[in-house]
């Protein structure tokens, strides 16, 4: 089984540029995350999706940052414009439920460095 | 609130020596579920275990080996006879409603030959 997939790998722009991510989940996962896991710190939510709707973005700066799972499979994450502390590693992950309890796989991540 | 707290920021073993990472967490909500996550330096996170709220039973697998007690609201993770292949950054999470893993900081562990 194929596990989440990730594009680009790496990442490197000028601040107030623009930068997009994608994600494709695992095959019949309905429940989409993307987090934000900044050097050295755990990974914090940034948007969490329920099939092509908006479960969470309670953390997600709204002013830079969108994203959208528009046919319910894979997603888009999009920074603009960029700030230096945007510079992170930018984490998807998938699970088959939403709830409590359901166990996320994640894909390799994004790395981003914003100059 | 929600939080967890891995007060260790780095281990450092030889190999062959048994390790335990620290694991403590804050919840109000009386049904949770706590997770272990293994980042080895490629970066995907990888599922180690989950435990609910309910069950209090230590578990072993293989070489690993998780301690979970409510009344002091730890959730450890013991490796025996580490090996080098150990080596990477594990995170312990909490997750109640809606399914969102708050993180801890995780802890790096370093094994040597």
């Amino acid at each position: 089984e194929a596990g989440v997939a990730q594009s680009p790998r790496y990442k490197i722009i000028e601040k107030r540029q623009s930068v997009a991510f994608w994600c494709n989940p695992i095959s019949g996962h309905a429940t989409l995350y993307w987090y934000q896991q900044i050097l050295g710190q755990g990974p914090k939510l940034l948007i969490q999706f329920q099939n092509n709707g908006v479960v969470d973005d309670s953390q997600l700066p709204k002013d830079r940052f969108s994203a959208e799972r528009l046919k319910g499979v894979d997603s888009t994450l999009k920074i603009q414009p960029a700030k230096l502390e945007d510079s992170a590693v930018y984490l998807c992950a998938s699970s088959l439920v939403t709830g409590a309890g359901s166990i996320q796989y994640f894909g390799a991540g994004t790395r981003l460095s914003v100059l | 609130a929600q939080k967890v707290t891995q007060a260790q920021t780095e281990i450092s073993v030889v190999e062959k020596e048994d390790v335990t990472l620290d694991c403590v967490y804050e919840t109000r909500d009386t049904t949770y579920y706590l997770f272990w996550y293994k980042q080895p330096p490629s970066g995907e996170l990888v599922f180690l275990i989950r435990r609910n709220s309910f069950d209090e039973q230590n578990e072993i697998s293989g070489r690993y080996s998780w301690n979970f007690q409510k009344s002091t609201s730890s959730f450890n993770f013991t490796i025996t006879a580490s090996q080098v292949v150990d080596s990477a950054v594990y995170f312990c999470a909490l997750s109640s409603q809606g399914g969102k893993l708050i993180f801890g900081q995780g802890t790096e562990l370093s094994v040597k030959p």
